[in-house]
């Protein structure tokens, strides 16, 4: 069974940084591009970033682009977050490939960004 | 980029109806479009990609059309479980772009 588990959530004052994490388990994650995925409290969608096999191809969404880096190991993908800013607050999801091609979802973990 | 424009933003619906959610982009994506359902609380569930490919797992009340700019979901008889939010997603182009989504009320 496919699991995708996202730690590293919390409260972080405006400016501060944080690291995500997604561990997978269920399938060999090397093989596949990953996806990070957020929603804000009450609103919408927002594709944040995906990074390929190797890690050499990152890919960032507007509103987060020179602010987050996307990078995995061999056991789990990272979101380092910094110069936060309250619009950042959202449920962070990881997800398994490019999510149009994959159904395989972490359950998120929320990030608040307040002072 | 690429922008996704979705409506309605929110429907009043009956069990039974017909119901049709249009995404329109800002540029040709060609049939690079998936939907996805949500649930409060839950994981959003990918419904469609390729514009109208239905996941095997998903009933064939709903069905997906169209190419280029323009494209729709629909279901043909609203059932209660499918009150919830859905999303449309660009993936033809970076950054990959979601419409702001329609909340069906049943």
């Amino acid at each position: 069974e496919v699991q995708l588990v996202e730690s590293g959530g919390g409260l972080v004052q405006p400016g501060g940084s944080l690291r995500l994490s997604c561990a997978a388990s269920g399938f060999t994650m090397s093989w596949y591009w990953m996806t990070w995925v957020r929603q804000a409290p009450g609103k919408g969608l927002e594709w944040v970033a995906n990074i390929n096999q190797d890690g050499r191809e990152r890919n960032y969404g507007d509103s987060v682009k020179g602010r987050f880096i996307i990078s995995r190991d061999n056991a789990k993908i990272y979101l380092h977050m910094s110069s936060l800013r309250a619009e950042d607050t959202a449920v962070y999801y990881c997800a398994r490939a490019g999510i149009w091609d994959s159904d395989d979802w972490g359950h998120g973990t929320l990030v608040t960004v307040s002072s | 980029d690429v922008q996704m424009t979705q409506s309605p933003s929110a429907m009043s619906t009956s069990v039974g109806d017909r119901v049709t959610i249009t995404c329109r982009a800002s540029q040709v994506i060609f049939n690079a479009l998936a939907w996805f359902q949500q649930k409060p609380g839950k994981v959003p569930k990918r419904l469609i990609n390729g514009a109208s490919s239905l996941q095997e797992y998903v009933p064939s009340r709903f069905s997906g059309s169209g190419s280029g700019t323009e494209f729709t979901l629909t279901i043909s008889s609203l059932q209660p479980e499918d009150f919830g939010s859905y999303f449309c997603l660009q993936y033809n182009v970076y950054p990959y772009t979601f419409g702001q989504g329609t909340k069906l009320e049943i």
